[in-house]
């Protein structure tokens, strides 16, 4: 079985400031890695995944993160937070056959204060 | 990035009836279509997955015969809440995947949020 753990269930941080939204998984074999970012009554947006090669992913919006195997951990990071990156964010696994389902983290919410 | 639509945003219907929503994708053709059900403040719990032109897969404990789902083309699937009650009443989210050229991607919809009175 897989899954995904988000340790923290709220983040706070003041705007330009660095971010860090902590995920660690499980799964069988090589893992696909996967963030998603979820406003309000909306549905989830991707942005960034890691499948395999640079262990450090850059994505969308200035977010990058770190695949650390020895860890199993793939921590989202941002160098300078905005306002806008308040969000609730998700962090997502999946074995890498072409069939395997995503598991989900239950969500870390990211509040950043001007 | 591809674009999967949801049909429709909200809908609040009475107990007892049914209510079919909508997933398509745009530009790209979904071999795989999942359905999440979201409850506020919490994850995504999958419902059930569906490959085009096959019976959906319910996950542990999802009624198949509630909660009916069909994956008839490659951009279209449907989820129908047979007789809903209030305890029905959530965020339906569809996403889908092109499993064929070996995409890793899965995009989501933007939600359907269901209530029943």
């Amino acid at each position: 079985a897989q899954s995904v753990a988000q340790p923290e269930d709220q983040v706070n941080v003041a705007e330009g400031n660095p971010l860090t939204v902590k995920c660690t998984y499980s799964v069988s074999g090589n893992p696909y890695l996967f963030w998603y970012v979820q406003y309000p009554n909306r549905g989830l947006q991707f942005l960034l995944k890691y499948i395999t090669g640079d262990n450090l992913v850059k994505g969308s919006y200035g977010f990058e993160a770190e695949f650390n195997k020895s860890q199993t951990s793939f921590h989202l990071k941002k160098p300078s937070a905005l306002v806008s990156d308040s969000a609730l964010y998700f962090c997502a696994v999946r074995h890498n056959s072409g069939y395997s389902t995503l598991t989900f983290g239950k969500g870390t919410m990211l509040l950043v204060s001007p | 990035g591809a674009v999967v639509s949801q049909h429709p945003s909200r809908v609040i219907c009475k107990s007892g009836t049914s209510v079919k929503i909508e997933c398509r994708s745009l530009d790209f053709q979904a071999t795989t279509m999942f359905w999440y059900r979201q409850f506020p403040k919490q994850s995504l719990m999958l419902m059930a997955t569906s490959n085009e032109g096959s019976k959906a897969t319910y996950e542990q404990g999802v009624e198949k015969d509630k909660f009916l789902i069909n994956h008839a083309s490659l951009t279209l699937s449907t989820l129908t809440v047979t007789s809903a009650h209030p305890e029905d009443s959530s965020f339906y989210i569809c996403s889908a995947r092109d499993t064929r050229q070996g995409a890793h991607e899965q995009y989501f919809g933007p939600g359907t949020r269901l209530t029943v009175t």
